[in-house]
């Protein structure tokens, strides 16, 4: 592995059944990030972990839920899914130092019918 | 509310040069970033600009005025490689991004 993975790369999902996306780093990146990206819309933040063991929310948080219980993994659950959390979703971390410049995985598209 | 502004959409010639603007309204300010973007893919850092001026790094530039809330991108000798959404993003006071939607550029030969 080099970078960030990310898995499923695609899915399509019934509302109301739980997804996990899974996000997994080898840099030893200390925050991490999920983001959401919609057509016409930037980069919303759903959740982040500044260090392992600690999560905040971000600007759309409802609905999601992530753990931090290593460095290297950030999985986002989605408990009860929604045809409006139909979207592609991006890992980022990010190293130490003042341009704080994010390395993203590949992204997960996610489709809720 | 925080607000970035970059057009939705450019097109440019192979060889020329664009610039892609981006206005910035953002509680506090802890800098300034581009990213590239292919379809399809993760974005990819290109540039940050904490202080007023132009940072130039190979065929792509950026510039920065904090007092005017501008930020723009240049990109000199275009490929066709170059044809991808740019994202303008500001870290706010709580060191948090607040992202554009993307300028989508389009290269023609």
């Amino acid at each position: 592995i080099a970078g960030i993975t990310q898995a499923p790369t695609s899915q399509i999902l019934a509302a109301g059944r739980r997804m996990t996306l899974r996000c997994t780093q080898d840099m030893r990146h200390n925050a991490m990030y999920w983001y959401r990206q919609d057509l016409g819309l930037g980069l919303r933040l759903i959740h982040y972990s500044n260090t392992a063991g600690t999560t905040g929310k971000g600007e759309v948080p409802d609905g999601y839920s992530v753990s931090r219980a290593n460095t290297d993994d950030f999985p986002l659950t989605l408990a009860s899914a929604v045809p409006s959390q139909t979207s592609v979703y991006f890992c980022a971390s990010r190293p130490g130092g003042d341009t704080g410049e994010l390395f993203f995985g590949e992204g997960s598209r996610l489709t809720v019918l | 509310g925080q607000n970035i502004d970059q057009p939705t959409e450019m097109t440019a010639t192979e060889g020329a040069i664009v610039q892609i603007n981006c206005t910035y309204q953002t509680s506090g300010f802890n800098g300034l970033f581009w990213y590239q973007q292919h379809a399809g893919e993760a974005p990819t850092f290109l540039s940050y600009n904490v202080l007023d001026g132009l940072e130039e790094k190979g065929r792509f530039s950026s510039f920065l005025s904090r007092s005017k809330g501008y930020s723009y991108l240049l990109l000199k000798e275009l490929q066709m490689k170059d044809s991808a959404s740019y994202l303008c993003a500001v870290r706010d006071s709580n060191y948090q991004l607040i992202w554009g939607a993307g300028t989508k550029l389009i290269i023609k030969p």
